[in-house]
């Protein structure tokens, strides 16, 4: 199984701000497999970006997603107060999906 | 519009079962893959199972292989979870998800139906 390993656990950054979130793979993940989610405070998780790179349907272009084999990142260029949310990356592997554990970006 | 509406959840005893059940409209079900996603309370989210459009391939997380059965009715537009010997650390919000028609990623996703395991 593909452990999927995020950082930092908690990110404090102001509206405004850039935002990169990380996402380690413990073995080379296709970048078609890798997907990111936001989830707020009891709600469902919402797809973010597919295939490491390609924004879902509706997802403003200020969500950006980037890498390769071992190492995915998310990036939110300029931070609306709307973002401040849990964000989990997801990994298809051989009959088999993980998630991470989640980065919580906050207020500061 | 597309809706997934979860049910079946409800407290439960330790050793005890429960159905799970997805009603999904607003699209062409049989086209589409469908998963079962848990999270514990204030905690992550962890994939239970994964079904194929047709029914045909199952995939299920190893951890929770033997009680856990993922089943769909096309002519129904619904998706089942029965899980079998409910255990304490089951409780959790049940979410079902369909699979990207294109690429892959959980594109819609229900509310969650809870189940609560406890004596």
């Amino acid at each position: 199984e593909i452990v999927l390993t995020q950082s930092p656990g908690t990110l404090s950054l102001s509206p405004g701000e850039r935002a990169t979130l990380a996402c380690r793979a413990s073995q080379s993940v296709s970048s078609s497999y890798l997907a990111w989610y936001q989830q707020k405070p009891g709600q469902a998780p919402r797809l973010l970006i597919y295939g490491a790179s390609s924004r879902a349907t509706g997802i403003p272009d200020r969500f950006s997603g980037s890498g390769s084999g071992t190492d995915f990142t998310l990036t939110i260029s300029r931070l609306e107060p709307e973002d401040f949310a849990v964000y989990y990356c997801q990994q298809y592997g051989l009959s088999s999906i993980t998630f991470g554990q989640g980065t919580r970006l906050q207020i500061k | 519009e597309v809706q997934l509406v979860e049910s079946g959840g409800g407290l439960v005893k330790p050793g005890g079962s429960l159905r799970l059940s997805c009603a999904a409209s607003g699209f062409t079900f049989i086209n589409y893959s469908m998963n079962w996603v848990r999270q514990a309370p204030g905690k992550g989210l962890e994939w239970v199972s994964s079904i194929s459009n047709s029914g045909t391939y199952i995939y299920q997380a190893d951890s929770l292989k033997g009680r856990f059965t993922i089943s769909r009715d096309n002519a129904k537009n619904s998706l089942y979870l029965q899980i079998n010997n409910l255990r304490v650390e089951d409780t959790a919000v049940y979410y079902c998800a369909r699979g990207q028609y294109s690429g892959y990623g959980f594109d819609y996703w229900g509310q969650g139906t809870l189940v609560t395991v406890s004596s």
